[in-house]
This record gives C-alpha cells, structure tokens and sequence, in this order.
C-alpha cells in the first residue's frame, strides 16, 4: 500500500539557519511527489512538485527538494529560515489509482529569533 | 480562473445530529474531487473522493458519507455525528496528476 512517513513531528530552527524536513515514500511505480505548507486554520498550498527529469527541483518561497529513488526520499530543505515559514509541511505521493494523493503527517516547524 | 468553495467555515453540532458539508468548484469541469479529514496534530487522512458524477470511492470505513449531485459539488454528510468526528475537513480537486487546490476548510467541532 501506498503511504508517505514524516519522521519528524516537529522541528525549530533559529532564524537564517538552514533547514530540512525528512520525507520518505512507499509506492510501487515511479511517484509524483508533492510539498504542501499550512498555515493555521486554513487549506493547504503547494511548495513544489516533482513529476520526472532533473531530481532537484525549486519551488515557491525559496524552498527547494532532491528525489532520491534508491532512498525512497523527497527531502525539503531551505537554506536560511524566515520567521514567515513557521507552519505545517506536509509531504505527499501522487499514485495513478483514482488520482489519489496520499499524505504524510505532517511536520510543524518553529522559528525562534 | 479556478476557485473552490467550502463552508462552512465553523460548525459545532452536538452528537447524534445530521451533517451536511458543502464543497463547489468553478472554472474547472470534470474535476477530480476529495474530502480530507485533518485531525488535531495528525495529517491529512482521505476521506473519499470522486472521478466524476455519482462516482464515490470511500478510503476509510467510517460514519460518513458523500455524494456528487453535479459536476462540481461534493456534499460530505453523516446522519448521526460522532464524537471522534470532530476535526478540521478539506476539500480539494484537481484535473490529471496535478497538484490538489484546497478549499478553505471546515473546523467541526462535535459535542
């Protein structure tokens, strides 16, 4: 069966520092795989997608992710950390079968000063 | 261009009492259609979602159902609310393998 692990529940990162939120997939075929951010209260907005070719792809608001295959990975990194970005991120595989996407648990990142 | 509507925003029904969760798409036809649930620090868990008109597929055995009258309304519902119903429900849609465009949400809370 399909299904999408974030091991990290939460994370804080200070200010400028780097970032990286783990994700690792399980699915059967060649996955479409998708970054989401919340902020509370409200629907989720796409940070980025990777559907085939370069494996590192960018997305909006600086962030960026590398499709490992042989890890099964879909890591989000950020070079330096804005307070903005405190929020919840989820992971997600896209899978064929009914078009579904299937969800991770989500991580919440905190940005302290 | 493309917009979807959820509403409520807030609800509280006490248990035992019906459920009606309206979801409508615009600038879109034939979309694919879902209803997540979200739980208080849990993810995104699927609820159902839809490939076209009266065309239903249930991920989860649960207390809840839905219903695709047209095009693009997807109607979440329960005929008698649960505690373990309360949460946050999101309805989406997309067209292809797409990203998922969200609605708003509905923060439903059962008491």
């Amino acid at each position: 069966a399909q299904s999408v692990t974030q091991p990290d529940i939460h994370i804080t990162v200070s200010e400028g520092a780097s970032l990286e939120l783990r994700c690792n997939y399980s699915y059967g075929a060649t996955p479409y795989l998708f970054w989401y951010v919340q902020s509370p209260g409200q629907g989720l907005q796409l940070l980025l997608k990777y559907f085939s070719g370069d494996t590192l792809v960018q997305g909006i608001k600086g962030f960026e992710a590398e499709f490992k295959r042989s890890q099964s990975s879909f890591n989000l990194r950020k070079p330096s950390v804005h307070w903005s970005d405190a929020a919840e991120y989820f992971c997600a595989v896209g899978v064929r079968e009914g078009f579904k996407t299937i969800f991770g648990a989500g991580t919440r990142l905190f940005v302290k000063a | 261009s493309q917009t979807i509507h959820q509403w409520p925003a807030t609800l509280v029904q006490p248990v035992g009492s019906p459920l009606s969760l309206e979801c409508t798409v615009e600038g879109t036809s034939n979309p694919n259609l879902y209803w997540y649930r979200q739980a208080a620090g849990r993810g995104l868990q699927l609820l159902f979602y839809s490939v076209g008109i009266g065309q239903i597929s249930s991920e989860v055995p649960q207390n809840l159902s839905a219903s695709r009258p047209q095009d693009r309304q997807f109607i979440l519902s329960s005929k008698k609310l649960l505690l373990s119903d309360s949460g946050f429900y999101l309805c989406a849609w997309r067209t292809g393998n797409e990203k998922l465009f969200f609605g708003s949400g509905t923060q439903l809370s059962v008491l």
